[in-house]
């Protein structure tokens, strides 16, 4: 078993939608949890940045942690098209250095 | 304020050649870390470095991999008589002393013939 599963997608929904992306994870020493969108060919960029369970808002995106269930989620409100990446879940124990990554989910926003 | 940078941003090698990979951290940045993603993988973790110290290479291959973070100049990351299966996306990250936020370049894309 993954320490980190994500369902890969693809999700396609059209644009002004809202997405729903979501992480599970089976190491409950994992104390910091982050999002990123990758565009095709290009680096990982930091999106969400979350310590320990609660929610985060930053404009159109909420990350979620719920540590009792060790699930994750990111939402976007009002998808534009060039929301349409991918959306990687890391994770990292307390006092450690190395992030752990989901596969990354593929979403397209259509016009 | 200037990213991460790496280069080459390509990079075609024949099986049996060596691959230099750079990485210069965001300014202020002290520690660097370097990941594999593979085709169809998520980013794998291989080391974690500090100015002349190698903190964590648990994610290194054990033969033919090697990273350095010398006190002047990038971090590069070294692989000695590559093989197709290296061929992959690398990416190097740097994050401030004390925080857990990585920020990534644009990583090094490693087509080994």
């Amino acid at each position: 078993q993954k320490e980190v599963e994500q369902d890969p997608g693809p999700l396609s929904v059209p644009e002004g939608a809202i997405v729903s992306l979501n992480c599970t994870y089976s190491n409950s020493a994992f104390q910091y949890f982050m999002w990123y969108r990758q565009y095709s060919r290009k680096g990982p960029e930091l999106l969400m940045y979350t310590y320990s369970s609660g929610n985060k808002e930053d404009g159109r995106f909420t990350a979620q942690v719920d540590k009792s269930s060790k699930y994750i989620s990111l939402f976007i409100r009002d998808s534009q098209p060039s929301d349409s990446a991918t959306y990687l879940c890391a994770m990292l124990t307390g006092g450690g250095n190395k992030l752990t990554f989901g596969t990354g989910t593929q979403l397209k926003v259509e016009l | 304020n200037a990213g991460v940078m790496q280069n080459p941003r390509h990079l075609v090698r024949r099986r049996g050649q060596e691959a230099r990979l750079r990485c210069s951290p965001m300014k202020g940045h002290s520690h660097v870390y370097w990941y594999r993603q593979l085709p169809e993988e998520g980013l794998k973790f291989m080391v974690y470095l500090q100015k002349e110290n190698i903190i964590d290479e648990s994610g290194m291959p054990k033969e033919r991999f090697s990273a350095e973070f010398p006190k002047e100049g990038p971090s590069i990351l070294r692989i000695q008589q590559v093989v197709r299966g290296d061929s992959a996306a690398y990416f190097c990250a740097s994050s401030p002393e004390g925080r857990e936020t990585q920020y990534f370049g644009p990583g090094t894309r490693l087509l080994v013939l």
